[in-house]
C-alpha cells in the first residue's frame, strides 16, 4: 500500500539520461526529506540519495536528487549497463506517529 | 564498518508467530541518533516498511500491521528482534533489517542481505 507513486518503468540507451519521478503529498514529501534506493536484481537495496539531494560516499555523481513541493525526482546521467535496476523513493510521513513510506518502484532498463 | 545480518530463512505455518533477529556490528544501539528498522518485499513487488526502533527505545510501526508487530532491542547483544503474529501466506516475503541514523536524516543507509520467509501449511 505505497503512498508514493512512481512510474513502473523507464529506459534509455547507454550515455543517455533518465529521470524518475516520485509523487507524494503534503504529509510526506511536502514536509520531509526524500531518500532513493537502488536495488540490483537479487540483492538488497542500497541507499543512493538522502536528504532529497545528498549522495552517500561512493555513489557516483551521475545520480542526483531533487525535490519540489510534494514531488521528488531522481536523475541518472550518462546511463550505464550497471544502472539497470529497480529504484524506490521513500520519505517519512507525518501522522500521530511518524511512519516511513516507500514508493511503488521504477524498473530502469538500459537498452 | 557497519554490517547487519538477519536470521536464517524460515518456514512458518499460517496463524503461527514469526520471530526474526537482526544481528549487527560496527554500531551500538545505545548511541544517540541510531535506529534499526525492518522492511519486507514480496517477490517481484515493492518495499514495505514495517517497524523501527531507536537508541532511546522509541518504537514506530506501520499502521496497517501495528496490531501484529512487536520490535525490541538487546543492546548488550547488538540485536533487534521483530515478532509478527498470525502469519498468513501473503506475508511470504524477503525481510530486511537496516540501519538508520540522524547523519542521513533517518534514511536506511546500511542494509542486511535479507532473509526469506515462507508461510505455508
Amino acid at each position: 500500500q505505497s503512498v508514493l507513486t512512481q512510474p513502473p518503468s523507464a529506459s534509455g540507451t547507454p550515455g543517455q539520461g533518465v529521470t524518475i519521478s516520485c509523487s507524494g503529498s503534503n504529509s510526506n514529501i511536502g514536509s520531509n526529506y526524500v531518500s532513493w534506493y537502488q536495488q540490483l536484481a537479487g540483492t538488497a537495496p542500497k541507499l543512493l540519495i538522502y536528504r532529497s539531494n545528498q549522495r552517500p560516499s561512493g555513489v557516483p555523481d551521475r545520480f542526483s536528487g531533487s525535490k519540489s513541493g510534494t514531488s521528488a525526482s531522481l536523475a541518472i546521467s550518462g546511463l550505464r549497463s550497471e544502472d539497470e535496476a529497480d529504484y524506490f523513493c521513500a520519505s517519512w510521513e507525518d501522522s500521530l506517529s511518524a511512519i516511513f513510506v516507500f514508493g511503488t518502484g521504477t524498473k530502469v532498463t538500459v537498452l | 564498518q557497519i554490517t547487519l545480518k538477519e536470521s536464517d530463512p524460515t518456514l512458518v505455518k499460517p496463524t503461527q508467530t514469526l520471530t526474526l533477529t537482526c544481528t549487527f556490528s560496527g554500531v551500538s544501539l545505545s548511541t544517540s541518533g541510531v535506529g534499526v528498522g525492518w522492511i519486507r518485499q514480496p517477490p517481484g513487488k515493492a518495499l514495505e516498511w514495517l517497524a523501527l526502533i531507536y537508541w532511546d527505545d522509541d518504537k514506530r510501526y506501520s499502521p496497517s500491521l501495528k496490531s501484529r508487530l512487536t520490535i525490541t532491542k538487546d543492546t548488550s547483544k547488538n540485536q533487534v528482534v521483530l515478532t509478527m503474529t498470525n502469519m498468513d501466506p501473503v506475508d511470504s516475503s524477503t525481510y530486511y533489517c537496516a540501519h538508520s541514523s540522524v547523519t542521513t536524516s533517518n534514511a536506511f543507509d546500511i542494509w542486511g542481505q535479507g532473509t526469506m520467509v515462507t508461510v505455508s501449511s
